[in-house]
This record gives C-alpha cells, structure tokens and sequence, in this order.
C-alpha cells in the first residue's frame, strides 16, 4: 500500500491568510482526494485532484477558496485562501492506485484559523 | 446514490469481551464495502473491505465485517476486544469506479480494562 505523508501537521493561521498544504505518496497514485474533517466527526469530500487538468470539486467547494494542483501522479497540494475561523478543521489527503480498490489516507493537516 | 449509516455514535465494551460496531448502507448497484480505523490525531487506516466472494471479510488487527445482503448490513466485529483497540470507526461505500467514498459518521469505541 502507498504511504502519504502530509505537510505541514498542523498550523495555526490568521484571518485573511492562506494555506497551501502539500500532499506527496511515496509511489504512483491514479486519483488523490481531498477532504475536511471536524475533530471526532465524518470526513467531507472537498475535490479529487486529477493529474494535468483541473480538480473536479464536490458541491459546496469551489476553486477559488480551495484551488489544488496536481503536477503529477505522486504530489498534490491543496490551498486553503482568504481563511476564516470557520475553516478551522483537519484536511485530510488520499490516494487510490488503480491496483487497488480501498485510499490510502495522509496523516491529516490540523488549521486553526484565529 | 450511496450512503452508509452507523447508528451508534459510541459503543463501550470491556477488555477482552467481543465487540461489534453496526453499519448499515444504501446503494444502487452492487455494494463494495470498507472500514477504516481512526486513532487521536492521526489519519484513517484501512482495515478491510468487501468486494466480492464470501460474506465474511478477515481484515487488519484482528477484525472482521459479516457483509449481509438481506440485512443491508456491513457490521464490524471482533472476537476479543483490546484497550489498543479504542479509536474511532468509519464505515465507508464506493461508487461504482471507487473514485469517490461515502463514508458514514463514525463510531466512538471505547475499550475499558
């Protein structure tokens, strides 16, 4: 199974800032997937990253509040931009490799936005 | 569309007792089914899944799901429940293509000595 490790763990950001998160696997995924996770609660499917084109965006997300880029098939980042404190919460990377049916989920990226 | 349901938001059990966390789901198509396992500050790790084939799934750590069509149910179990075992429990149903998860809203386990 591919191992995802996420940058940074955690960081605490002021109002009116962004964030980029980085996502890296240590081997080539078909699909990476972002999502939004509140402390203790069910995870939210933001995008899915798709490699050479634009991500494909759940409704409730859009591109210019959460733009992503995926230059290719091991690394994906996701921005958090113009934050409030509501976007306060864990963003969660994953990836599926087409060998394989399950994701395989990063470490997660606690923001705290004051 | 696809949904998963886990009507317990906590689930208590003695150590060494065995314990069962409930999933129910809702598909159009054939059902493919998974658990993931969630400890404090850390991401979801994959436990195990259902596909295809027999109807009772031998994942990670010990665990096992009994998928049951009549039933719609995916429940999880394990025979000896551990302290290590306490963490949060997602159940989890893919689309058709397994490009996009639905996963329901978590189970609290907690595992007392």
């Amino acid at each position: 199974s591919a191992v995802i490790s996420q940058k940074p763990s955690r960081d605490i950001c002021q109002r009116g800032t962004s964030l980029t998160i980085q996502c890296q696997v240590d081997s080539q995924v078909t699909m990476m997937f972002w999502y939004r996770q509140q402390p203790g609660q069910s995870l939210t499917l933001i995008a899915t990253a798709n490699q050479g084109s634009e991500a494909t965006y759940e409704s409730g997300f859009v591109i210019d509040k959460f733009p992503i880029s995926r230059p290719n098939l091991t690394f994906s980042t996701l921005t958090v931009s113009n934050m409030s404190p509501e976007d306060s919460s864990i963003y969660l990377c994953s990836g599926r490799d087409r060998d394989y049916n399950e994701q395989f989920f990063g470490p997660g990226t606690r923001l705290t936005v004051l | 569309a696809q949904s998963v349901a886990q009507p317990e938001d906590q689930v208590n059990v003695a150590e060494g007792n065995p314990l069962t966390v409930k999933c129910t789901y809702s598909v159009s198509g054939n059902p493919y089914l998974f658990w993931y396992v969630q400890y404090p500050n850390r991401g979801l790790q994959f436990l195990l899944k259902y596909i295809t084939g027999d109807n009772l799934v031998k994942g990670s750590y010990g665990f096992e799901a009994e998928f049951n069509k009549s039933q719609t149910s995916f429940h999880l179990k394990k025979p000896s429940a551990l302290v290590s075992d306490s963490a949060l429990y997602f159940c989890a149903v893919s689309s058709y293509n397994f490009n996009k998860f639905y996963f329901g809203s978590g189970t609290k386990l907690n595992v007392k000595p």
